[in-house]
């Protein structure tokens, strides 16, 4: 049963505009989330997280956003750049193995 | 810092092989975890450690075995290679809390 869902397994997106990734989650013990970016032949790299307890985190051109009571969190990469062409995983974390669920990832593939 | 080093990076077995997979970190992290990788899958857990002496299993433990002899070590054991089992394998760590360091991966053929 996956409990981190992303739809919308491709994104193309031209240079400097924005890119919107959106994640859903179904379970509600669920209290730590992030993005992990992965190129080919690489392993994923931590992108962004967030707490729970906020509803907005911002590093740079990347911005992920929490909305716990529809369960769904988003990531916004403004401007895109053609180096942010790659897999995106979500993940979430519930407990104190500090075990993470991923989703299935987002191909995004920006635009010279 | 070389991070977390995975070993081999690629392989090919034949079914029924056994084979094993070496997961070195030198971050001095309590937890590892290894993962596969299969298209329009994601990442699944298969099994994990919580410290040293220490495994349990995830999401998809079956056909594999593990040890956490040494903190710095997190070793992937396939008794009896499957075709199902060719993935991309990941083992990653982290200290407590905070994000996953992963490795660059083992793509593993099972034919």
């Amino acid at each position: 049963d996956q409990q981190v869902k992303q739809n919308s397994p491709s994104l193309s997106v031209q240079e400097g505009r924005i890119s919107i990734l959106n994640c859903d989650y179904t379970n509600s013990m669920f209290d730590y989330f992030l993005w992990y970016k992965k190129y080919p032949a690489e392993g994923p790299t931590f992108l962004i997280s967030i707490s729970s307890i906020k509803d907005k985190n911002e590093d740079g051109r990347f911005t992920v956003f929490l909305n716990k009571s529809a369960k769904h969190l988003s990531l916004h990469i403004v401007p895109s750049q053609p180096g942010d062409s790659a897999v995106y995983f979500c993940a979430a974390s519930a407990d104190g193995n500090n075990r993470l669920a991923f989703g299935k990832g987002n191909q995004v593939v920006v635009i010279p | 810092n070389a991070g977390v080093t995975q070993t081999p990076k690629f392989r090919v077995l034949k079914t029924g092989q056994s084979m094993t997979l070496l997961c070195a970190q030198d971050m001095n992290h309590e937890y590892m975890y290894w993962y596969r990788q299969d298209p329009g899958m994601g990442l699944r857990l298969i099994h994990y450690s919580v410290g040293e002496g220490t495994t349990a299993k995830g999401e998809v433990p079956d056909g594999y075995n593990v040890s956490r002899l040494k903190k710095q070590n997190f070793l992937l054991g396939l008794e009896s290679a499957a075709p199902s089992q060719t993935s991309v394998y990941f083992c990653a760590s982290v200290r407590d809390g905070g994000s996953y360091t992963f490795g660059s991966g083992t793509r593993l053929t099972v034919v």
